[in-house]
């Protein structure tokens, strides 16, 4: 079976730190994303990477950043945490475009 | 752009009883379909990838079918059980598109 693991699944941070949330999957797959879920908005891509140091804009990527240095690795990072980021944020996995996605458990983040 | 709808947006069923929830997108050029179910507080588990090109694809009670030029799938479920109390999601992926666009879900209660 397919593991995408999220680093954390609660978290609180303060308004303007510096935040990381670790995504890492254990298939090898070559394409990896980041969601960010809200009541009422639903499921938006902020960023996603179809390679190693390879990333593309989702529909909202304003105030994030993502770094993958190796392929099982994607972390999303907030550059300066605001409340508007206080969601819940899930990793997802694929083998390829083609095929679907694994999600990881989720990290509830809170922006105090 | 397209846009993903599933309706209703929450459904009560007493158990046993067969069920279908409802997909509809806006544009029919698209490369698959996928259904997902998340539990409260988690992540999101893959439940059925529909090519383009297919018309159906069963897992246990589990029938997902597609018909692409109205734009529309539905997911049966079969013998329903308490168990399969969750929202259920269904997401697209476009002809050119890496991402997918998700709807906002059918959140599902099987009463006992």
């Amino acid at each position: 079976d397919v593991k995408v693991t999220q680093s954390s699944r609660y978290l609180v941070k303060r308004t303007g730190e510096k935040v990381f949330l670790e995504c890492v999957q254990d298939m090898d797959h070559e394409n990896m994303f980041w969601y960010r879920q809200d009541p009422g908005l639903g499921l938006r891509l902020i960023y996603f990477s179809y390679d190693v140091k390879m990333k593309e804009k989702g529909d909202i990527p304003e105030g994030y950043s993502v770094s993958r240095e190796k392929k099982e690795r994607f972390s999303l990072i907030l550059e300066s945490a605001s409340t508007n980021q206080t969601s819940m944020y899930l990793c997802a996995s694929s083998l390829t475009t083609v095929q679907p996605q694994h999600f990881g458990d989720g990290t509830r983040l809170s922006i105090l | 752009k397209q846009e993903v709808t599933q309706i209703p947006a929450a459904l009560s069923v007493p158990e046993g009883e067969n069920l279908v929830l409802n997909c509809s997108f806006t544009d029919s050029a698209i490369y698959n379909l996928q259904w997902f179910r998340q539990d409260p507080g988690k992540g999101l588990t893959s439940l059925l990838l529909i090519q383009s090109s297919q018309r159906e694809q069963t897992s246990g009670r589990l029938n997902a079918s597609l018909d692409k030029s109205s734009g529309r799938s539905t997911l049966y479920i079969a013998a329903s059980q308490p168990g399969d109390s969750a929202t259920y999601l269904c997401a697209v992926r476009g002809g050119s598109a890496r991402q997918l666009t998700f709807g906002s879900g059918t959140q599902l209660t099987v009463l006992p």
